[in-house]
């Protein structure tokens, strides 16, 4: 079964960088699938944040205007996400999730973890 | 960017009533993919429809989903109390991936 699960600070200033990493297990993140981030202010929508497959390409929401990197790690079969220059329109919780594959009629973000609060404040 | 609008926003309804929810979007969806998904208080989203009208896995088949295009609709045949929800739409065909605003199920 595949399971995923974020770990983090809980609290970020403004104009530092949130990190977050998502933990996977169950499923090897080299085996094709692409792996990211998804974000929900409190009381709010949901807003994708970008994805990556192993030795694939990257994309990312150009509403958050270059600030974003994510990195897979296959040897600790982690994933991670980086926002910098944050501000208080951060705050959200953060999931990440197994987002897609290549293959026809795949499924999108079939497994998530449960979310982590990211609070930006000083 | 294609930007999804849901309605009605809250649906009142009792438990063996029909749900139906609209998704539109502001330019066709490529290849259909349109997903749906159903988020409870403090829980992950879940997936329940892709590509339109498939199911995903363990969904009960009184959820399904229609609509090409622009219009697009997930129905739910007979509501269960654990269906009261907050349910969203995703396009996933073209980038940026975006979601609708979310449309609430609520208890009559």
């Amino acid at each position: 079964q595949v399971q995923l699960q974020e770990s983090g600070p809980g609290l970020v200033k403004p104009s530092e960088t949130l990190s977050l990493t998502c933990i996977v297990s169950g499923y090897s993140i080299s085996s094709g699938y692409y792996w990211g981030w998804i974000r929900q202010p409190p009381g709010k929508g949901l807003e994708w944040i970008g994805h990556m497959r192993h030795r694939g390409a990257s994309y990312s929401n150009p509403a958050l205007k270059s600030r974003v990197s994510i990195s897979l790690d296959t040897s600790k079969n982690q994933f991670s996400l980086n926002l910098n220059s944050v501000t208080a329109a951060d705050t959200a919780v953060y999931y990440c999730a197994r987002t897609y594959c290549d293959a026809a009629s795949c499924p999108p973000n079939d497994y998530w973890g449960q979310g982590t609060l990211v609070t930006v404040s000083s | 960017e294609v930007v999804l609008t849901q309605s009605p926003g809250t649906l009142s309804l009792s438990p063996g009533e029909r749900a139906t929810l609209s998704c539109r979007a502001s330019q066709s969806v490529r290849n259909s993919y349109l997903a749906w998904y159903q988020q409870k208080p403090g829980q992950a989203p879940r997936l329940l429809i892709y590509g339109a009208s498939s199911r995903a896995t363990g969904i009960p088949d009184r959820f399904s989903g229609s609509g090409s295009g622009t219009e697009f609709t997930l129905t739910i045949s007979r509501l269960e109390p654990e269906d009261f929800a907050v349910y969203y739409c995703q396009q996933y065909g073209s980038l940026p991936w975006t979601f609708g605003q979310g449309a609430k199920v609520e208890i009559k």
